[in-house]
């Protein structure tokens, strides 16, 4: 079947601690998006990349990398930097910028 | 700059009668439109979209939504509410010119009461 996998589910990471969460995609999608869902505040994007070894900043960028060297593939890096990564994180792809989204089912992400 | 409003945080609907979430929106140029549904702890799934056409647009599980220009609304019906809809429902807008970043609603709680 074809989708959009995350892992792990869920995530505990200590203070000061870098951790990378996984996507994966087996729809051929060439864009890929990662977001942050707090209670109340909806979706918020962090990066987004629309081609392989290309990736833009979205509007929550500090604190998180990402890498795209493959096109099935989009981890994500929280790194100590990011000073309140507790959430839920959410990865999505489309096949374009303009088309509707395929999401996974999630990371939380848990500071301990 | 884009925007997207859902102005209700929750609708309360008894099974079996009409369901109607709000949402507006603000663009510069022609909007492309989207209802997205999610389950707790889980991610979204797409329900519908709006592109160009007909101003009625139906999707996935008996869900529609209408297009209004003049009043930039887009909001998300269902003829007969089922308790299985009970659900967080978001509005999402993409602007068609430029790049096209998409922009969430903080999304709306749906509870059907059986």
């Amino acid at each position: 079947d074809g989708g959009i996998t995350q892992s792990p589910k869920y995530l505990f990471r200590k203070e000061g601690q870098n951790v990378t969460l996984s996507c994966e995609q087996n729809l051929n999608h060439d864009a890929m998006y990662w977001y942050r869902q707090d209670p109340g505040q909806g979706l918020r994007l962090i990066y987004y990349s629309q081609i392989v070894n290309d990736f833009q900043k979205g509007d929550i960028a500090e604190g998180y990398s990402v890498s795209r060297e493959k096109k099935e593939s989009f981890p994500l890096t929280v790194t100590s930097a990011q000073k309140n990564p507790t959430a839920f994180y959410l990865c999505a792809s489309s096949k374009t910028g303009r088309t509707e989204a395929f999401f996974g089912q999630g990371t939380r992400l848990t500071v301990v | 700059a884009q925007s997207v409003a859902q102005p209700e945080d929750q609708v309360n609907v008894a099974e079996g009668n009409p369901l109607t979430v709000k949402c507006t929106y603000s663009v510069s140029g022609n909007p492309y439109l989207f209802w997205y549904v999610q389950y707790p702890n889980r991610g979204l799934q797409f329900l519908l979209k709006y592109i160009t056409g007909d101003n009625l647009v139906k999707g996935s599980y008996g869900f529609e939504a209408e297009f209004n220009k003049s009043q930039t609304s887009f909001h998300l019906k269902k003829p007969s509410a089922l308790v299985s809809d009970s659900a967080l429902y978001f509005c999402a807008v993409i602007y068609s010119g430029g790049y096209q970043k998409v922009t969430f609603g903080t999304g709306t709680k749906l509870q059907v009461i059986p």
